[in-house]
């Protein structure tokens, strides 16, 4: 149980373009979902913490008007890199939780490889 | 949030036990001191949690001194498919607590 997905896997942008990444989680309700990135021989960065039906808590120094986070629904969160440019290329991971358990394990996505060309 | 600090790298055998210490100070009353594994181009995966003396699951151990001030993950004959990079992440026992991936530690297992 507890499977969250990322779409797409990878994907390929011209620079100047806005792409869409979604998170959903599976098989439970996600109470709150992460978004981190990842750079080459790098650590995860965290980059913003978003609760369903709220506005997204944007870790220092990530633009928010750059990357726009949706969480929707219980089941889905979306972020959009807008205006990418060859520096936003990077790996995305989301994560996710929820209530009911006596761990608090975010469980994580397996990641969208973002390329701007 | 408190940091942590782990070896940057570390290499062992197929079969041998692997410990990997990570050290936290100033660890807070409400931290919860978590594992995970990481392959290239893949998300985390958690291996195991703990918050005091010691847990153990069906693929690690982990074990916390009384003053949790640093922790062990322990993991018993490794495989080549062990090899990865292990973060020790310390964060607050809630939900929505967010969780700081501090350099990790690239675990290297050889034939």
């Amino acid at each position: 149980g507890a499977v969250v997905s990322q779409h797409p896997s990878r994907v390929i942008c011209k620079s100047g373009t806005s792409v869409k990444i979604e998170c959903r989680s599976l098989d439970f309700q996600a109470t709150t979902m992460f978004w981190y990135r990842q750079f080459p021989k790098q650590s995860l960065m965290l980059m913003a913490t978003s609760n369903e039906g709220s506005k997204a808590t944007y870790e220092q120094g990530v633009e928010k008007d750059k990357f726009l986070i949706n969480h929707a629904s219980l089941t889905l969160s979306t972020l959009t890199v807008t205006s990418a440019h060859p520096e936003d290329s990077s790996f995305y991971i989301c994560s996710a939780t929820y209530g009911g358990t006596s761990s608090y394990e975010q469980y994580f996505g397996p990641g969208t490889r973002l390329t701007v060309t | 949030l408190a940091k942590t600090t782990q070896p940057i790298s570390m290499d062992s055998y197929e079969g041998q036990e692997v410990n990997i210490t990570c050290s936290h100070n100033n660890i807070a009353t409400n931290d919860y001191i978590t594992w995970y594994q990481q392959f290239p181009s893949q998300g985390p995966r958690f291996i195991i949690q703990g918050y005091k003396t010691k847990v153990t699951n069906e693929v690690a151990s982990l074990f916390i001194p009384a003053d949790r001030k640093s922790s062990t993950l322990s993991l018993p004959r490794v495989s080549l498919s062990d090899t990865a990079v292990y973060y020790c992440l310390v964060g607050e026992a809630s939900n929505t607590g967010k969780l700081i991936f501090g350099q990790g530690t690239t675990l290297q297992v050889k034939p």
